[in-house]
């Protein structure tokens, strides 16, 4: 399977700041890689799907401009989530998936905002 | 709305018993099934795929399919300490990217020594 790096694997910041999450697909090339989210004790819900050189396509209620989505090579996406409030607190994961097959998960960022 | 229910459990059974993880969905034009492993705090692990009715087998997991009853189930057998975790089933449909890959809310197994 694909092999998905995700950093940094726990954040704490202040309310108001904003936080970078970093994917990356080390042995291979992604032109699409996802990002969810989990709240306690929920499922994972799909965000939005980062595509390499493009903008990225958000799913319905989530807001773009708040998660920044930045895809600028094949092994490469980042999330930014800007002016975090502790309602953002979540476990946020990428994936990559090998055409019409399974995804392949990163570990996964803790993200606690105070 | 494309939905992937499981009961949330917890299922607990004893150590070396089996244990049955029941996963059904609403999309009749579904293709592809899997099941996966989550630790708590960590992101999921694929256990199983499948793509045609039947029964796969991958050591001591069994992954079952029946698209007619539009229900697929994950069996363990020889439960041990460590297969407790949530299991997620996730379906995909027709084409397409990992987009339309639905996840359910996830299963809570719990082995007992």
């Amino acid at each position: 399977g694909a092999v998905v790096s995700q950093h940094p694997s726990w954040v704490i910041c202040k309310s108001g700041t904003s936080v970078k999450i970093e994917c990356r697909s080390l042995d291979f090339q992604a032109t699409t890689m996802f990002w969810y989210r989990q709240f306690p004790k929920q499922s994972l819900m799909l965000m939005a799907t980062s595509n390499e050189g493009s903008k990225a396509t958000y799913e319905q209620g989530v807001e773009k401009d708040k998660f920044l989505i930045n895809h600028a090579s094949l092994t490469l996406s980042t999330l930014t989530v800007t002016s975090a409030h502790p309602e953002d607190s979540s476990f946020y994961i990428c994936s990559v998936g090998r055409g019409n097959t399974e995804a392949f998960f990163g570990q996964g960022t803790r993200l606690t905002v105070v | 709305q494309k939905e992937v229910e499981q009961n949330s459990g917890p299922l607990s059974v004893p150590e070396g018993a089996i244990a049955s993880l029941n996963c059904t969905y609403s999309d009749r034009g579904s293709q592809s099934f899997f099941w996966y492993r989550q630790y708590s705090g960590k992101s999921p692990e694929l256990i199983m795929s499948i793509y045609s009715n039947g029964d796969k087998e991958d050591g001591r997991f069994t992954a079952q399919l029946n698209k007619a009853s539009q229900y697929v189930s994950l069996l363990i057998r020889d439960s041990q300490p460590s297969d407790s975790a949530t299991y997620l089933c996730a379906v995909k449909g027709y084409g397409g990217s990992q987009g339309n890959l639905i996840f359910g809310k996830g299963t809570k197994l719990s082995v007992k020594p």
